[in-house]
C-alpha cells in the first residue's frame, strides 16, 4: 500500500536550533508539496516541486526556511534558525499531476514544537 | 484559483446521509471542484473531484449545479468515523500545477 512517509513524526527543539523534516513521496509521483497547519492559520501551502524542480516557494519565510529535493525519493524542509512561531504540523503531499487525476496523497505529518 | 464558501460546522445522525454544501461562484471553466477531509491529527485525505458532471465513488457522491457555482458532497450513510473537517477546493485543471489552497472547511460531527 503506497504511502507518503514523513520523518520525524514529532520534534521538540529549542529556539535557534536547525530543524530538518524529510519526506519520501510515493514512487512515480512527479509533484511534491509542503504544507503547514496551525490552529490559527489552518493549512498553508509553503512550497512545491514538479519533477524535483521548485515551482513555487512564495508561501515560505525565505530568510529561515528552505526546501529541496535532492533526488526523486526525498524532499526536505529545513528551518534555520527555528523560532517558537514555527511550531506547527508540517505535511508533505505527493501526486501524479500532469495527465493524472490531480489527487494528492498526504503523509501523517511532522509535529514541530519550538520552545 | 476560485474561492469557496462552506458552513463552519454541521451535524448528522449516524446512518443518515450527510449533505455538505459549497459555494464557488467565481469558478472558471477549466477549474475542478475537489473535496478532501481531515480526520483529527491525520493528513488530509482525498474524497472525490469533478468538473461539471456529477461524480460517485466508493466514498461519496459529488453533485455540481448546472451553472457550476455550487456543489454538494453527499456521504450516503454517515458513520461515526466520518466525523472530520471537510474541505471544498477549487483548483486548476488536473494537468496544471495541482496545488490546493485549503480554506477553513466544514467540521462534520456524526452523532449516534
Amino acid at each position: 500500500d503506497a504511502r507518503v512517509t514523513q520523518t520525524p513524526r514529532h520534534k521538540v527543539t529549542e529556539m535557534g536550533q536547525e530543524v530538518t523534516m524529510r519526506c519520501q513521496p510515493i514512487l512515480g509521483h512527479n509533484t511534491v508539496f509542503w504544507y503547514r497547519q496551525t490552529m490559527m492559520q489552518g493549512l498553508e501551502l509553503l512550497a512545491y516541486f514538479r519533477n524535483r524542480a521548485p515551482l513555487d516557494d512564495s508561501g515560505m519565510p525565505k530568510d529561515r526556511f528552505s526546501a529541496e529535493m535532492p533526488d526523486a525519493t526525498l524532499a526536505t524542509l529545513k528551518i534555520q534558525p527555528s523560532e517558537p512561531r514555527d511550531s506547527a504540523v508540517y505535511f508533505c503531499a505527493s501526486g501524479l499531476v500532469a495527465g493524472g487525476t490531480g489527487e494528492l496523497f498526504f503523509g501523517e505529518g511532522s509535529r514541530l514544537t519550538v520552545l | 484559483d476560485a474561492k469557496t464558501t462552506q458552513p463552519p460546522s454541521m451535524d448528522c445522525a449516524e446512518g443518515r446521509a450527510a449533505n455538505l454544501p459549497c459555494n464557488h461562484s467565481t469558478i472558471s471553466g477549466n477549474e475542478y471542484v475537489y473535496w478532501y477531509r481531515q480526520i483529527h491529527s491525520q493528513g488530509p485525505q482525498y474524497i472525490i473531484h469533478g468538473l461539471k458532471n456529477n461524480e460517485t465513488n466508493e466514498m461519496a457522491s459529488l453533485i455540481i449545479t448546472e451553472d457550476r457555482k455550487s456543489s454538494t458532497l453527499i456521504l450516503p450513510h454517515a458513520t461515526l468515523r466520518d466525523t472530520a473537517v471537510y474541505y471544498c477546493i477549487v483548483s486548476g485543471s488536473s494537468g496544471n500545477t495541482g496545488k490546493l489552497i485549503f480554506g477553513q472547511g466544514t467540521t462534520l460531527q456524526v452523532k449516534p
